[in-house]
């Protein structure tokens, strides 16, 4: 079955340090892509998506290219702020319920 | 207001207790569903549902039930609490016309079962 493995946290950076939390991923064919963030006490948002293979999803500074050959779909940022503490999601939609699967999610906790 | 908005969002109950979680949307999407979370395990699917006539089981659908009471409505059930039923659940919609999969998260339902 499908399945998302990201790296543990938490991530600790100092601000405007460079980002990159890994995520790789199993499934049968080419699913779309997400990253979901999760601001404390709040639902996920939607951060970016990728629906092919070598396409770049990208929203407030994040990154993430979708690669098929490696089967990965990378998060990065160029430059943390504070306010980019969140726990962070990589998840793959399942093209036959068209529902969700998850990654653990990684808290990033960014310190002045 | 919230396109997608749960309630109650905090609920203390004891084990062998009934409860329901409600989960309403204003976006018009056919698609809803209702996830898990637990620390360390991201969110796992327990049900879904395309249309108000399709119902479905997800991974984790044991002692749960749902029921879709409209387009726009989607509700959790517990029958019988159990305390490792105590997580964060949320709710979720999708339009299958975008074909882009992209789902709308509430603000979740934290439960807690003593």
């Amino acid at each position: 079955g499908n399945s998302v493995t990201q790296m543990e946290g938490p991530v600790t950076l100092s601000e405007e340090a460079f980002l990159t939390i890994n995520c790789t991923y199993t499934a049968t064919g080419y699913p779309s892509l997400f990253w979901y963030v999760q601001y404390p006490g709040e639902g996920l948002q939607l951060l970016l998506k990728a629906t092919k293979a070598d396409d770049k999803g990208s929203n407030k500074g994040f990154e993430a290219t979708y690669r098929k050959e490696t089967t990965s779909f990378h998060l990065e940022k160029g430059s943390v702020q504070v306010s980019d503490s969140a726990v962070y999601f990589c998840a793959l939609v399942d093209t036959g319920r068209r529902a969700l699967t998850f990654g653990s999610g990684t808290r990033l906790q960014v310190q002045p | 207001d919230a396109d997608v908005t749960q309630t109650p969002r905090n609920r203390i109950t004891k084990t062998g207790k009934r409860i329901m979680l409600e989960c309403s949307q204003t976006k018009g999407h056919d698609r809803m569903y209702w996830y898990r979370q637990d620390p360390g395990l991201g969110l796992r699917l327990i049900y879904y549902s395309f249309d108000v006539k399709d119902i479905n089981k997800g991974e984790i659908s044991d002692g749960y039930s749902v029921s879709r009471q409209a387009q726009a409505k989607f509700s959790l059930s517990l029958e019988s609490a159990i305390p490792n039923q105590t997580a964060l659940y949320f709710c979720a919609t999708s339009d299958p016309g975008l074909s882009t999969d992209t789902q709308y998260f509430g603000p979740g339902t934290r439960l807690t079962v003593l």
